[in-house]
């Protein structure tokens, strides 16, 4: 089946330093890739959506400088959360769509950002 | 604007002891509800998708329905391993895809 390997699955990072996810698609091609963000005991909240070869949409609220998304080729996607502070800890996720519209997504497996 | 409640937002269970999760949306042209099990500092792991009202899926000890504004997920004689946060999504024309709070399910053995 469709698997998207995220690493890494967590990081501590000190305040003000930059840390990059990455989201791969390892037996598919996604031209489609989302970045969730979810806190303790919440649902997943969208933070935008990552399209091979063009600039990610970014949901209200999202600092699209804050948070860079590229998406250079058809199975990777990074996140990189630029200046962290204490309170981007969080777990991110990302996920792939498997085909059109009502097809779902897969999942990474998350990674836990700790910014000290 | 698309909304996803489910409810309870927590359930305790003993093993072999039925019961049902909701999930109740509000979406302008779904184009599919699915159901994921999350397991603590995991993604979430897919179960079912359904597309139209009447629809049912089963998987082992879990079971979907799907009706014009909520959906269900019976649990039938649960046990230990079933314990997980269960999330509902709807999934409409643009693509995204909007997560509901989740149900926290616990099975004592």
């Amino acid at each position: 089946g469709a698997v998207v390997s995220q690493h890494p699955s967590r990081v501590i990072c000190k305040s003000g330093t930059s840390v990059k996810i990455e989201c791969r698609s390892l037996d598919f091609q996604a031209t489609t890739m989302f970045w969730y963000r979810q806190f303790p005991k919440q649902s997943l909240m969208l933070m935008a959506t990552s399209n091979e070869g063009s600039k990610a949409t970014y949901e209200q609220g999202v600092e699209k400088d804050k948070f860079l998304i590229n998406h250079a080729s058809l199975t990777l996607s990074t996140l990189t959360v630029t200046s962290a502070h204490p309170e981007d800890s969080s777990f991110y996720i990302c996920s792939a769509t498997l085909g059109p519209v009502g097809y779902g997504y897969t999942f990474g497996s998350g990674t836990r950002l700790t910014v000290v | 604007e698309d909304q996803v409640t489910q409810s309870p937002e927590a359930l305790r269970l003993q093993e072999g002891e039925s019961s049902s999760l909701n999930c109740s949306y509000t979406v302008s042209g779904l184009r599919g509800l699915f159901w994921y099990r999350q397991d603590p500092g995991k993604g979430p792991e897919f179960l079912f998708t359904l597309y139209s009202a009447g629809e049912e899926k089963e998987k082992e000890r879990l079971k979907a329905t799907l009706t014009k504004k909520e959906s269900f997920l019976h649990i039938t004689a649960p046990k230990p391993e079933d314990s997980a946060t269960y999330l509902c999504a709807v999934q409409a024309g643009n693509n995204d895809m909007r997560f509901g709070a989740g149900t926290r399910l616990t099975v004592k053995p």
